[in-house]
């Protein structure tokens, strides 16, 4: 079974630019989360999609960041315009349904390492 | 709002030594609690986690972690260190009913031959 996939492994920006970053989900999990590291700090949450709706975003920092989930399957997290501040580690991670207040074992990709010059 | 503390963001054992590294939560509520590993040029990796069952739990790669509520503590362990092992750590918190984990600023474990 294929894990969380995250597009690009890295990409490299001006100040200014948009980039548009992806995650594929493994199969059958509604559940799809963002996260994201800036270097030297802890692992943050960004937002957390059950199937196409925004379930919680409350760890958005601002406007300039989009997050989509069309249809359910993949995701896309775009940074319009970009700041240097926005560079770090964007992890995805996916897990399956449970009931209510139950856990289930999250998932994640590879990370996607942007760096905004 | 949770936290989670993970004291000294760099330790470093001789291969064979017992690995200990620290996290605390800070939870009105039993959380779950979990540990992550990231190996160089790879995503995070699960290796155990509490879910209010046994407050001793194994995970992979003969680490284990004992849930203590009264030092709201969740130490990560393994007897003997292998050169594997090195890699970073994370803990990580998250409360019933919300999905979101919260982390720790993980720990980066060198293992000297």
């Amino acid at each position: 079974e294929a894990g969380v996939t995250q597009f690009p492994s890295h990409s490299v920006i001006e100040k200014g630019q948009t980039v548009t970053l992806r995650c594929d989900p493994i199969s059958g999990h509604d559940n799809l989360y963002w996260y994201r590291r800036v270097m030297g700090k802890e692992i943050k949450f960004l937002l957390h999609f059950v199937k196409e709706s925004k379930q919680d975003e409350s760890g958005m920092p601002n406007n300039r960041f989009l997050a989509e989930r069309t249809g359910g399957t993949y995701s896309t997290l775009k940074v319009q315009p970009a700041e240097l501040e926005d560079s770090g580690v964007y992890f995805c991670a996916s897990s399956q349904v449970l009931g209510t207040g139950g856990y289930n074992e999250q998932f994640f990709g590879p990370g996607t390492r942007l760096t905004v010059l | 709002a949770q936290s989670v503390t993970q004291l000294g963001s760099h330790v470093s054992v001789s291969e064979g030594a017992l690995v200990l590294l620290r996290c605390n939560y800070s939870s009105s509520v039993p959380p779950y609690l979990f540990w992550y590993v990231q190996y160089p040029n790879q995503g995070l990796q699960l290796l155990l986690k509490y879910t209010s069952a046994a407050t001793l739990v194994k995970g992979i790669n003969g680490f284990e972690a004992e849930f203590k509520k009264s030092e709201t503590s969740f130490h990560l362990t393994k007897p003997s260190a292998h050169m594997s092992d090195a890699a970073e750590y994370f803990c990580a918190v998250s409360e019933a009913g919300r999905r979101a984990l919260t982390f720790g600023s993980g720990t980066r474990l060198q293992v000297q031959p």
